[in-house]
Formats: C-alpha cells, structure tokens, sequence
C-alpha cells in the first residue's frame, strides 16, 4: 500500500500571488504520479498525468514537476485567481497492482 | 457523452438497511473503481474492476461488495449497511492502452452523499 502525503492542508493567498503544492510519494515501484482539481460540489478533474522522472507539465497558470527517484512532485500556480480555489488532490499508482492511492489534498483559498 | 453518472445523489440508511450504488460510463473504459471520501482522508478506493465479470478488493473493502455484469456498469452494494459508511462515494473510470492503463486519468462521477442512521 502506498502512502502518498500532501502538504500543507490548506493555503490561504492573494489574488495574483503565486504558490505552489507538495505531494510525496514511495519512490519504489512507482509507475504514475497524477495531479486532480476538485471544486467544491463537484467531481475531481484531472490536471496533468506524469510518469517519467523530471516531467514537467503546464496548462495555462498551473505547471507540476515529478522526482521519481525522490519521490515528491510539486505543483505550481503564478498569479493564483479567485477561480483556482479549489482542492488539488496527489495520487500515484504503483507498478505492483492497479491501484491509484489518493493524498488528502491540499485546499487552496484565493482571496480576490 | 455523459462521461461518468452515479445513482442515487443523495440517500438516507437506518443502520442494518441494504443498498445498490450504479455506475455507470458510456466512455467504453475498462476500469472502473469505487472510491469512498471522508473528511481529511481524501479518496480511498473500496474496489475496483479491471474488466466486465472482474472485481478485486482495494483498501477498505469491508462492509461492501461489487459486480460488473457489464462493462458500462459498476455496481456497490452495502448489504448490512453502518452508520461508519456514512461517507460520499465516488465512482470513476479510465481507459486502458497497451495494458498500462494507469497512465491514464480517471474521470469521476458526481458522487453519492450516504447517510446511515
């Protein structure tokens, strides 16, 4: 079973602040790190899918970053906007089974 | 498409009550997972299937079971059911390629709010 940890729980900034996100992950056995939005009242979406280490992706303000041999991903939002409140959840998949183990997230509140 | 649909949204159990969760996806994805969501825990996932008529257990598989009679649907049941699966129950499906289907996103549904009294 993995264990993956978000951090921090919560992050509070202002409009036009960026801020940025850490997910952990067991190195070993690893085989996908994804990154999901999830609003409030509604159905996680997915945000980016890496696999290999040193992957970068970007979709408009938001980028994420992958260390497989650490085992952490991080992700970054520049000029944070009242609509990127929401919680982005971490999750990663090991090659051992077909299983995707979820953080707890990480709750983002952007102050206009 | 409508992607990923749960039913019922919202349901209240007295304890011992049984229940069916459907799920259902018209996206022709080979996996489907139930996933249960309790505050501060983020998402754990139940069961999940990796293809019509296959079912397998996954972190808290306890106190309920599966079937995927066809590969659209996914069913959850609670057959005895516990004031601790009091919880939001989220079905989910992804796509498989060249078997490394876990490359690939998962597309969620709407949830299911449970309440057992």
């Amino acid at each position: 079973i993995l264990n993956v940890e978000q951090s921090p729980q919560s992050l509070h900034v202002q409009e036009g602040d960026s801020t940025n996100f850490t997910c952990s992950f067991p190195s070993s056995n690893f085989y996908a790190l994804h990154w999901y939005r999830w609003e409030t009242a509604k159905s996680p979406e997915a945000l980016f899918v890496m696999t290999l280490n040193g992957d970068e992706k970007k979709k408009g303000r938001i980028s994420a970053t992958l260390n497989t041999k650490e085992g952490y991903s991080y992700l970054y939002i520049k000029g944070s906007q009242p609509e990127d409140s929401a919680t982005y959840l971490c999750a990663s998949t090991n090659t051992g089974g077909f299983k995707t183990i979820f953080g707890a997230g990480t709750r983002l509140f952007v102050k206009a | 498409n409508a992607g990923v649909t749960q039913t019922p949204k919202f349901r209240v159990l007295k304890t011992g009550q049984s229940m069916t969760l459907l799920c259902a996806q018209d996206m022709n994805h080979e996996y489907m997972y139930w996933y249960r969501q309790d505050p501060g825990m983020g998402l754990r996932l139940i069961h999940y299937s990796v293809g019509e008529g296959t079912t397998a257990k996954g972190e808290v598989p306890d106190g309920y079971n599966v079937s995927r009679l066809k590969k659209q649907n996914f069913l959850l049941g609670l057959e005895s059911a516990a004031p601790s699966q009091t919880s939001v129950y989220f079905c989910a499906s992804s796509t498989r390629t060249s078997g490394r289907s876990l490359s690939y996103e998962q597309y969620f549904g709407p949830g299911t709010r449970l309440t057992v009294t």
